[in-house]
């Protein structure tokens, strides 16, 4: 069955640089969430999209921005990176925000700030 | 806000053991995820609970969830090697409108030795 595609899987960039992470949905999913995690850490939300209209926003700098397109791909969009935002960042996908249906998270892309 | 707490973080146990790893978390939800990551790798859906009392199996994977008491348990019956990871909780928590996000507890590490 289609999982949720990431890409690119790795991404290594520089200070002040900036990065672009793509995903890919589920077909037929019309829900798109990004989750950060760190190191050692629990994966934290970022941003979400239903219908392609932002949803709800959570601890994501203001340095980073994301859409979701007519197909219902999204991009997440960092620039002036720090290194701090070296992390493993996950897309995942649902059928609705609010069904209760399960959340398939992506492999996720290793982003890598030197 | 939010809180997810999982106890314990870290689990290390002999083959053939039961054990059990909770989940509490800090306000009303109907809804309970659990996921396995293993090093490096995507989060694999476990279980999806959606209503109290609801328990779900799978192998030697049994999840329950009291939403009365804010509690999830995750049983782990005859532990083998093969189920090694970090297990993660996550609460769907209403943010407003139609937008839900999910909250992840801290993981418990689990290692099975033999």
């Amino acid at each position: 069955a289609a999982g949720v595609i990431q890409s690119p899987r790795h991404l290594i960039k520089e200070k002040r640089e900036t990065a672009t992470l793509k995903c890919y949905p589920i077909p037929r999913h019309d829900t798109v969430y990004w989750y950060q995690q760190g190191p050692g850490q629990d994966p934290q939300f970022l941003i979400s999209f239903y219908e392609k209209m932002q949803s709800d926003k959570g601890s994501i700098p203001d340095r980073f921005s994301a859409q979701q397109f007519s197909d219902y791909h999204s991009e997440l969009n960092m620039s002036s990176l720090e290194l701090g935002d070296s992390a493993l960042y996950f897309c995942a996908s649902s059928l609705g925000p609010h069904s209760g249906n399960t959340i398939y998270f992506g492999e996720g892309s290793w982003l890598t700030v030197v | 806000e939010l809180k997810v707490e999982q106890n314990p973080l870290f689990l290390s146990m002999q083959e053939g053991k039961n054990y059990t790893i909770y989940c509490n978390y800090s306000t009303t939800s109907d809804r309970l995820y659990w996921y396995r990551q293993d090093p490096g790798k995507s989060l694999e859906s476990l279980f999806v609970l959606l209503s109290n009392g609801a328990v779900k199996q799978e192998g030697r994977l049994m999840a329950s969830l009291d939403t009365k008491a804010r509690l999830s348990t995750l049983h782990i019956t005859a532990a083998v090697h093969d189920l090694s990871a970090t297990y993660f909780c996550a609460v769907d928590s209403f943010t407003g409108g139609s937008n839900y996000k999910l909250t992840f507890g801290k993981g418990t590490l689990l290692t099975v030795n033999p």
